[in-house]
This record gives structure tokens, sequence and C-alpha cells, in this order.
């Protein structure tokens, strides 16, 4: 089965400027789920989708950080303005609902923030 | 609410000795426990699981933790070390109450010695 998809790998943008990130799922899988991971630190959760519903996003910066999963299927999430202390990698998983289930992740987008 | 604390940030081993990484979490209910492994500029690839089966749990490449209900633990071992184990290792708890959203320890990053 294909993995989760995340474009672009890497990205490079100065401070003020806004980014996206794109992020394809398994296929199938209900719930994605966004994480922040900053240099030496373990990933933390943006936002979570069920389908194309807001599960959990408290800790998501709404101020500058925005997400959407407008079919339920692929989601976006979106950076405006940047600030230095978003340089980080953003991880997108996805997983089947219910029981202990395993997130399955992508390999991760990399933002420096100059 | 669900926490992870990880003992050692980074971990030196010798090729062929025991590799031992440090989890402890706090969580209100019985927890669903993972650990996670990261290569350089890769994502997160699932080692192994624990779901309240087996309190000794087997992974791949050789690894396996074990579940320690009155020391809140799960570490994780692996008998000999092998060089292609260099990499960064983590520790995630998820309740079903809590939507099944992972959250992470900070990571212990292994060097493995020739």
């Amino acid at each position: 089965e294909a993995g989760v998809a995340q474009s672009p790998r890497y990205k490079i943008i100065e401070k003020r400027q806004s980014v996206a990130f794109w992020c394809n799922p398994i296929s199938g899988h209900a719930t994605l789920y966004w994480y922040q991971q900053i240099l030496g630190q373990g990933p933390k959760l943006l936002i979570q989708f069920q389908n194309n519903g807001v599960v959990d996003d408290s800790q998501l910066p709404k101020d500058r950080f925005s997400a959407e999963r407008l079919k339920g299927v692929d989601s976006t999430l979106k950076i405006q303005p940047a600030k230095l202390e978003d340089s980080a990698v953003y991880l997108c998983a996805s997983s089947s609902p219910g029981g202990a289930n395993v997130l399955t992740f992508g390999a991760g987008s990399r933002l420096t923030v100059l | 609410a669900q926490s992870v604390t990880q003992l050692g940030s980074h971990v030196s081993v010798s090729e062929g000795a025991l590799v031992l990484l440090r989890c402890n979490y706090s969580s209100s209910v019985p927890p669903y426990l993972f650990w996670y492994v990261q290569y350089p500029n890769q994502g997160l690839q699932l080692l192994l699981k624990y779901t309240s089966a087996a309190t000794l749990v087997k992974g791949i490449n050789g690894f396996e933790a074990e579940f320690k209900k009155s020391e809140t633990s799960f570490h994780l071992t692996k008998p000999s070390a092998h060089m292609s184990d260099a990499a960064e290792y983590f520790c995630a708890v998820s309740e079903e109450a809590a939507g099944n959203k992972l959250t992470f320890g900070g990571g212990t990053r292994v060097l493995v010695k020739p």
C-alpha cells in the first residue's frame, strides 16, 4: 500500500512570509494528524481530523496556523505569517479509527524560516 | 492527561552491546504504548506497540519492550546493537478517550560505536 505523501520536502522562507504544506494520507484512513517536530524535540500534535471534521486543534496557534481537509482525504497546513520559531519539520500521519490504532507517518516537510 | 518521559537524550553503545532506552509514562487510564524510530531525514516508523495483551512486546529489528504497570514504564531493549540501529527513538502514549492521538517523549538519540 502507498504510504503517506507529503510535499514539499524542504522549504526555506523569510519571516513574515507564508507557506503551505500538503498531505495525502493512506487510502481509507479516516483520521489525519499534523505534528510539529522542532529540532531536538519529540513531535507535538497540532491538529487532528476525523474525515473532514476537526477533533483536536487545541495546540494549533490559530493566529498564524490554519489547516483544512475539505473532502476528507488530502489536507493542507498553512502558516501565515511565519516566525523564526516555526522552523521545524511538519509531519503528517494517518490512521484507521478505533482501538490502539497505529499512526503511519509521512517523511515530513522541513521548514526553515530566516 | 497523558505524558511521556524518556530518560537520556543521547545514548552511546558499542556494536554488539545491549541497547536500553528508558520510557516512563503518565496516564489516567490503561494506555496504549508505542516505540517509533526515526532515521535522518525520514518520518517515524513503528517499532512495536503495547495494547494490553502480553506485557513483553516484540518488535521489528530485534527490539522488544516490557510494560510494567507498577513502575509506569515501557523500556525498550535490544540484546546486541548493530550499526544500523543508530537513529532517534521515540516513546509515545495514546488513550482511546483522548481520540487516540499520540503524545511523544522528547526522544533518545542512539549512537553505535564500532
